[in-house]
């Protein structure tokens, strides 16, 4: 079965702090594509990054960066120097190679940086 | 702005109702899924259509239907409507329907079941 956990529910940090939020996932899938979506508070979900499961090299786009490891089935995502705008609660979603591509959501770390 | 519209934004009507949530997909994406955003159930996919064709079926209640049109816009019904179905609903397209690219996401409807 695919999953995709995200033990964080919420996290709440002072700006400029560096904060990681966790992504455990499970597939028996070799082929699968895991994915980062921010939601803020006006309710749109907006693509971050996709990593395909090949691909373990981390990647880095201003102040985000991600952590593959598949040996600990975890895609984990940090923000460094943390603002305010940045206060959205972050999905992490899978999917698999297969005959769609349905997403499969973790439940969501809702994460709140105060000034 | 992701290119995929949804209209209406927010939706109020009562139980036992029926209502129509319409999805226009990217220019040149030719499929479109639905999502549903709910607080006890959180993201769940429902329902997954390539150029007017139904590809794959998520939690969808038999209560909903859903269809895409040769112009690839799609649309979602719900039918007596229950409380538990106030939620966000989310249409998202994508250019291929395998493989794993990024799906675009729409504003969502809001609907609230009174």
């Amino acid at each position: 079965a695919q999953k995709v956990t995200q033990a964080q529910t919420e996290i709440s940090v002072v700006e400029k702090e560096d904060v990681t939020l966790d992504c455990v996932y499970e597939t028996r899938d070799t082929t699968y594509y895991l994915f980062w979506y921010k939601q803020p508070p006006s309710g749109e979900l907006v693509f971050l990054i996709r990593r395909n499961s090949f691909d373990e090299q981390n990647e880095i786009s201003g102040r985000y960066s991600w952590n593959f490891q598949k040996s600990t089935s975890s895609f984990n995502f940090t923000i460094t120097a943390s603002q305010v705008v940045d206060s959205a609660v972050y999905f992490c979603a899978l999917t698999y190679a297969g005959n769609n591509r349905k997403l499969i959501w973790g439940l969501g770390t809702s994460l709140a940086v105060n000034p | 702005d992701s290119g995929v519209t949804q209209t209406p934004k927010h939706l109020i009507t009562a139980t036992g109702q029926r209502v129509t949530l319409r999805c226009s997909p990217r220019s040149g994406d030719l499929s479109v899924y639905w999502y549903q955003q709910s607080l006890d159930q959180g993201l769940q996919f429902l329902i997954q259509y390539y150029n007017g064709e139904e590809r794959a079926k998520g939690n969808i209640l038999e209560r909903f239907s859903a269809q895409q049109f040769p112009d690839l816009h799609s649309e979602l019904n719900l039918s007596s409507l229950e409380l538990g179905d106030s939620a966000l609903y989310f249409c998202a397209s994508s250019v291929e329907w395998t493989g794993g690219g990024e799906q675009f996401f729409g504003p969502g409807t809001r609907l609230t079941v009174l």
